[in-house]
């Protein structure tokens, strides 16, 4: 596709429910990041890939987040036992190689913890 | 620990009316700056900026960076209703030994109102 693409747009879950959130970056960019936008702030880096490896997961705000990139293309974030601080809007972002080059963010997945 | 302020916080122009919009920030071994305009989606890339006194210019926007300062400006000129956003300033800094992989930090944003 042109962009790069988030899915769901929205979701809602109850507290303690697991959550999967797709992105799918624009062809051919190597780098991939992962967001956390909470309501008045800026993203927060979470965690970033090269290919399918997974180089920094420094951002991850606790053991119940998890992420994979396994070919190297779709990224899924995955958040398990879902706690209310967990609502967010959670960013994509993609480029083409490592720096030196802007990266291009969807539009996001906004979850709403219950 | 890396960190990037930017005011106004918030700011009300009406059509016609230029802002500047301020990023200062603290970042070992910085790589670059970035401006995104974020609107109800995704941010959007405005400017990348790495070296320090040249301006980039796009239509109505522009932006300079001062390195020895460490801070940015983002200038809007004539503004738009469609000039609404929220503008967000970010750093990128070289990992160990220099190297980098694009990891950036945000700035709170500049929620940017633009009245008819």
């Amino acid at each position: 596709g042109a962009g790069v693409s988030q899915s769901p747009r929205y979701k809602v879950a109850k507290r303690g429910q697991d959550v999967a959130l797709r992105c799918d970056p624009i062809s051919g960019h190597v780098s991939l990041f992962w967001y956390q936008q909470a309501l008045g702030q800026g993203p927060e880096f979470l965690t970033y890939f090269q290919n399918e490896a997974q180089l920094d997961k420094s951002g991850l705000p606790s053991d119940r987040f998890f992420a994979e990139r396994p070919e190297g293309s779709v990224s899924t974030l995955k958040i398990q036992r879902t706690q209310q601080e967990d609502s967010a809007v959670y960013l994509c972002a993609s480029s083409y190689r490592d720096t030196n080059q802007p990266q291009h963010f969807g539009d996001g997945t906004r979850l709403s913890i219950l | 620990e890396d960190k990037v302020v930017q005011s106004p916080l918030s700011l009300v122009v009406h059509e016609g009316d230029t802002v500047t919009l301020n990023c200062s920030y603290e970042v070992t071994n910085f790589r670059s700056l970035l401006w995104y305009k974020q609107e109800k989606k995704a941010p959007t890339f405005l400017f990348m900026l790495t070296s320090s006194g040249i301006e980039k210019k796009s239509g109505r926007l522009s932006s300079i960076l001062d390195k020895k300062e460490l801070f940015s400006i983002l200038n809007i000129t004539a503004t738009q209703t469609g000039d609404s956003a929220i503008y967000l300033c970010a750093v990128e800094a070289s990992g160990a030994g220099g190297t980098s992989y694009g990891k950036l930090t945000f700035g709170q944003g500049t929620i940017l109102t633009v009245h008819p």
